[in-house]
């Protein structure tokens, strides 16, 4: 069945320091994931992605890894700010409903100051 | 260049009354979708739709109906409100079959008592 799932519902930090949040996938034929930042009364906003030939992207402050074998993906954030403070989702990508995203349950991250 | 746009941001129905939910976009987007966000939970499809004229269920259809009448507006309609019914909604677009990801809206927080 479809389980896009999180191993930590929240994770505090300290500012300054480097957060990871991981996120499990079932779905192995799952062609491409994003990783979406949620602030409190916003829709979800596109962070970053990967597609599944990729096991690591880079962005600002961001880096996406993705390990296939065992259908792990992770998104590590540099030097988090308070203003990382959200909701952060990964999705996988379905073919079926017309690329649906399977979103996972979300991960409360809190920066300390 | 507004991006995804919904109305209303807040809405209390009573149980049995219908209403719609709106939503536009205004970046010629083919694709567009509804989403659900419960407590706890990710995002879950109710309806999508890859064209004007084309629409089809997601993964929790049932009470809401949809109508893709112009590239830009994508209603939804709950035809007879059910407090299960309560949450928060989210419209979003993509470009094309070719994107993968997602620009959402800000939400329709919807209360029925």
């Amino acid at each position: 069945g479809e389980n896009v799932g999180l191993h930590l519902p929240t994770l505090s930090v300290q500012e300054g320091d480097n957060s990871i949040i991981n996120c499990a996938y079932s779905n192995s034929a799952s062609d491409y994931f994003i990783w979406y930042k949620q602030e409190s009364g916003k829709g979800p906003q596109f962070i970053i992605d990967i597609r599944s030939n990729m096991d690591k992207r880079q962005g600002q402050r961001v880096t996406v890894l993705l390990n296939k074998t065992v259908k792990h993906l992770s998104l590590q954030i540099a030097a988090t700010q308070p203003g990382d403070s959200a909701v952060y989702f990964c999705a996988e990508n379905y073919m079926e409903y017309g690329n649906k995203l399977v979103f996972g349950a979300g991960t409360i991250l809190r920066v300390k100051s | 260049n507004a991006g995804v746009t919904q109305t209303p941001k807040f809405q209390v129905l009573k149980t049995g009354q219908s209403m719609t939910l709106q939503c536009a976009q205004d970046m010629n987007h083919e694709y567009m979708s509804w989403y659900r966000q419960d407590p706890g939970m990710g995002l879950r499809l109710i309806h999508y739709s890859v064209g004007a004229g084309i629409t089809d269920q997601g993964e929790v259809p049932n009470g809401y109906n949809v109508s893709r009448s112009t590239t830009e507006d994508f209603p939804l309609r709950l035809l007879s409100a059910a407090p299960s019914q309560t949450s928060v909604y989210f419209c979003a677009s993509r470009r094309d079959s070719l994107t993968y990801g997602y620009t959402f809206g800000s939400g329709t927080r919807l209360t029925v008592v």
